[in-house]
């Protein structure tokens, strides 16, 4: 079955530090790739997409986010937080010519001043 | 502003009540999907419609029932609400790159 883990439930991290949120993945074959955010009272925003090529992506707020098949995995990384990037964030996963898309449980991050 | 529209943004509502959200997007985007949030869960879906006229179900689809009669609106109606479904419901749509739209999300209580 298709599942997304994000390992961390919970990361608190200082304003000015560098940001990793870890995302791995279960599917045959290779997915479309998100990441979203979501602020408190809020709906959903995306943030980045991996679809093809460059396994690198950038997204919007500084973010970007590395696609490595051989670990199946799609983590997000930011190299300096902001008091406003504290959110909940979501690694999401479809199967290409599917159209359902399977959220991790999320990670939430705080930032410290 | 294009997008998605939920309604109500909140609602109290007794166990055993009719409970209908609302959702309509302008955006032309053939799939919609209905997803409810809880706290350690995530978003699990509820049920999807990847056209006009069809509808599937998701993960959690018990309780809850949808139609999708043109490509803009997909109720979700809860036929006799119970406790276990206070929640917080998204309602979505896929974008034709993927992604999926928002709408700002319809926090439900059943009491």
């Amino acid at each position: 079955a298709q599942s997304v883990t994000q390992p961390d439930i919970h990361i608190t991290v200082s304003e000015g530090a560098s940001l990793e949120l870890r995302c791995n993945y279960s599917y045959g074959a290779t997915p479309y790739l998100f990441w979203y955010v979501q602020s408190p009272g809020q709906g959903l925003q995306l943030l980045l997409k991996y679809f093809s090529g460059d396994t690198l992506v950038q997204g919007i707020k500084g973010f970007e986010a590395e696609f490595k098949r051989s670990q199946s995995s799609f983590n997000l990384r930011k190299p300096s937080v902001h008091w406003s990037d504290a959110a909940e964030y979501f690694c999401a996963v479809v199967s290409q010519g599917a159209q359902k898309l399977v959220f991790g449980q999320g990670t939430r991050l705080t930032i410290n001043p | 502003i294009a997008g998605i529209t939920q309604a109500p943004t909140s609602q109290i509502l007794a166990a055993g009540r009719r409970m209908t959200l609302r959702c309509t997007q302008d955006m032309r985007h053939n799939a919609m999907y209905w997803y409810r949030q809880d706290l350690g869960l995530g978003l699990r879906l509820i049920h999807y419609s990847n056209t006009a006229g069809t509808t599937g179900k998701g993960e959690v689809p018990d309780g809850y029932s949808v139609s999708r009669a043109n490509t803009d609106d997909f109720p979700l109606t809860l036929a006799s609400a119970v406790p276990s479904q206070t929640s917080v419901y998204f309602c979505a749509s896929m974008g034709y790159s993927g992604e999926l739209f928002f709408g700002e999300g319809s926090r439900l209580t059943v009491l």
